[in-house]
């Protein structure tokens, strides 16, 4: 089973520049999640969307925008890269009902110079 | 803020049992506790969870005192693959996991 998958796995930016990560899962799960993860620290909450066509803002938004077209894909965007940008970005999903848990993608790592 | 507490490493022998505390005093009722584990930088992967029961799968067990307080990850025999970050995790109120430092576990050989 594929999973979560995220795309690309690594990438490299100059300040300024925009691009796309993308999210995309196949166990039909209602629920998707983009964090962020600094060295050292735990996993940021940036958006999340609890269904197609909705999205929500989660701890750290700014700077990212999120589009949740179609249920399996959540598309993650940065307009102007900034330095303060870079870090390694997953994915998840969940299934809907109480207590289920998250699943992660394998992250997308990305350096804003 | 993240809701729980835990120590920040712990060393385990090979083919013991590894036994990961987490302290998250401030849960509420219908909160369940969730770990999660990152090995290197990859992905985290999903352990167990739950919400008062002591639950147990093919990877670990979950003991969850009964004031729910507190709670302890168990790896029954760890081998030098368990290496890892293990992250306690009590979702909050907008089902969001709230992620905190976790515990750096080495396995030694």
């Amino acid at each position: 089973n594929a999973g979560v998958t995220q795309t690309p796995k690594f990438r490299v930016l100059k300040t300024g520049q925009s691009m796309t990560l993308l999210c995309a899962q196949d166990m039909n799960h209602e629920y998707m999640y983009w964090y962020r993860q600094d060295p050292g620290m735990g996993l940021r909450l940036i958006h999340y969307s609890v269904g197609e066509g909705t999205t929500a803002k989660g701890e750290v938004p700014d700077g990212y925008n999120v589009s949740r077209l179609k249920k399996q894909n959540f598309l993650l965007g940065l307009e102007s890269a900034a330095p303060s940008q870079t870090s390694v970005y997953f994915c998840a999903s969940r299934m809907t009902g109480n207590g289920q848990p998250q699943h992660f993608g394998d992250g997308t790592r990305l350096s804003i110079l | 803020d993240a809701k729980t507490t835990q120590p920040p490493s712990m060393d385990c022998a090979e083919g013991r049992a590894a036994n990961l505390p987490c302290n998250h005093s401030t849960i509420s009722g219908n909160e369940y506790v969730y770990w999660y584990r990152q090995i290197h930088s990859q992905g985290p992967q999903y352990i167990i969870h739950g919400l008062k029961n002591n639950e147990t799968n093919e990877m670990a067990s979950l003991i969850i005192t009964e004031d729910r307080k507190s709670s302890t990850l168990i790896l029954p025999h760890a081998t030098l693959r368990d290496t890892a970050v293990y992250y306690c995790i009590v979702m909050d109120s907008n089902y969001q996991l709230i992620w905190g430092a976790g515990t750096k576990l080495i396995i030694k050989p």
